[in-house]
């Protein structure tokens, strides 16, 4: 039972356009989601995140939508940058205060 | 500040042998967790530490077992080595927040 869902397993986009990576949950507790970025040999690190009160966070490049309706959020990055090429994986809290992990997708921003 | 640090960065086992994956972090955080992450299913719970001298199942401990040997430190133990174990095992940390710090991983081929 996946309740983090990432459908798409990699994404190619060309660099200086805008990248939308996707993620579905099934569970309406969850209180919070984030976004994590890896490189390959290295562990995940925070990018951004998201309360279930709010619907859109910005920082920078980067800005989460979440629409609780659709049970639905998706990270943008834009402009990409060849340096944002690798994994991203969404994650959400649930009632006991843990992570649920998407599978993952990998994006390949090209110049 | 080295974080998260996690020894060994690789290690191959036979079926049946035992190992202890360490995990050592230096920000004073109380909440210590373990993972793995396998292609296709993102990361996942294995056990957690809420606070020193306590440790909690996560969504996949079986064939495991965990120390909370001090503040500092969190070690995985694997008693009796499946070829379903092989993985790539992170240990993160948190305090007071939700996005928490990760380490480096350590990738276990089990023969």
């Amino acid at each position: 039972d996946q309740q983090v869902k990432q459908n798409s397993p990699s994404l190619s986009v060309q660099e200086g356009r805008i990248s939308i990576l996707n993620c579905d949950y099934t569970n309406s507790m969850f209180d919070y989601f984030l976004w994590y970025k890896k490189y390959p040999a290295e562990g995940p690190t925070f990018l951004i995140s998201i309360s279930s009160i709010k619907d859109k966070n910005e920082d920078g490049r980067f800005t989460v939508f979440l629409n609780k309706s659709a049970k639905h959020l998706s990270l943008h990055i834009v402009p990409s940058q060849p340096g944002d090429s690798a994994v991203y994986f969404c994650a959400a809290r649930n009632q006991g205060g843990k992570l649920i992990f998407g599978q993952g997708t990998e994006l390949s921003v090209k110049p | 500040n080295a974080g998260v640090t996690q020894t060994p960065k690789f290690q191959v086992l036979k079926t049946g042998q035992s190992m202890t994956l360490q995990c050592a972090q230096d920000m004073n955080h109380n909440s210590m967790y373990w993972y793995r992450q396998d292609p296709g299913m993102g990361l996942r719970l294995i056990y957690y530490s809420a606070s020193e001298g306590t440790t909690d199942k996560g969504e996949v401990p079986n064939g495991y077992n965990v120390s909370r040997l001090n503040k500092r430190e969190f070690s995985l133990r694997l008693e009796s080595a499946a070829p379903s174990q092989t993985s790539v095992y992170f240990c993160a940390s948190s305090e007071g927040h939700v996005s928490g710090y990760f380490g480096p991983g350590t990738r276990l081929l089990v023969l």
